[in-house]
């Protein structure tokens, strides 16, 4: 156990619909990080946050997803109109801000899209 | 580009042996990369990074090596034992605000 917790560990919707996923990462850490990870595949880098500002966006996230970190700490990850495409495994990450980036990564929500 | 890669998609070796995983990057402007070990169903779990002004770094039963003139990253898996079996990533700590970029991975598969 890391200490980045992630929820739900799994989620199965239907196409169409909108999903909410949840990260608390380590308390001292202020940085954040959204990963996805399809089958056989390393982690994609989606997104990042800084405390409350997020600073970076990947081109992998399309209109259909936006993050939040309002007050810094916990973190919202929602996608709208889900695809089937979007079936991965959606990772959290967070590190404290240093020369070094060892990220800890949570245990992951697993999205499926029927 | 950026890119990191792996040479082998699996690795099978008998416990007690030693394991070399391999990786590849493409970017020489690079300055830090990172091991990750990720068990079924889990989360990348750190294993040891290094900068890129070393060479070697030590860790429990692991090493990583960086060789940057061929840009080439091996992590060297001492006396392998069957909790070793998973699927390890190099990564690359490229990005400009530290997010990390993965190559696709080894499985290793650790034979009693």
């Amino acid at each position: 156990d890391t200490g980045v917790s992630q929820d739900p560990r799994h989620k199965i919707t239907k196409r169409g619909q909108n999903v909410t996923f949840r990260c608390d990462p380590i308390s001292e850490h202020n940085r954040l990080y959204w990963y996805r990870q399809t089958l056989g595949q390393g982690p994609e880098f989606l997104t990042y946050f800084q405390n409350e500002a997020q600073l970076e966006k990947s081109r992998l996230l399309s209109d259909r997803f936006s993050a939040e970190r309002p007050k810094g700490s916990f973190s919202t990850l929602e996608i709208q109109r889900t695809e089937q495409g979007d079936s991965a495994m959606y990772l959290c990450a967070s590190s404290s801000q240093g020369a070094r980036n060892e990220q800890f990564f949570g245990p992951g929500t697993r999205l499926t899209v029927l | 580009g950026e890119s990191v890669g792996l040479h082998l998609p699996t690795l099978s070796v008998q416990e007690g042996d030693n394991s070399i995983i391999n990786c590849a990057y493409s970017n020489s402007a690079s300055d830090y990369f990172i091991w990750y070990k990720q068990e079924s169903g889990k989360g990348p779990q750190f294993i040891i990074d290094i900068r890129s002004n070393m060479d070697k770094r030590q860790g429990q039963r692991v090493t990583v090596l960086l060789n940057k003139t061929v840009k080439h990253l091996s992590l060297q898996i001492a006396a392998t034992q069957p909790g070793d079996s998973a699927v390890y990533f190099c990564a690359e700590g490229g990005g400009s605000q530290g997010n990390l970029i993965f190559g696709k991975g080894t499985k290793l598969s650790v034979k009693p």
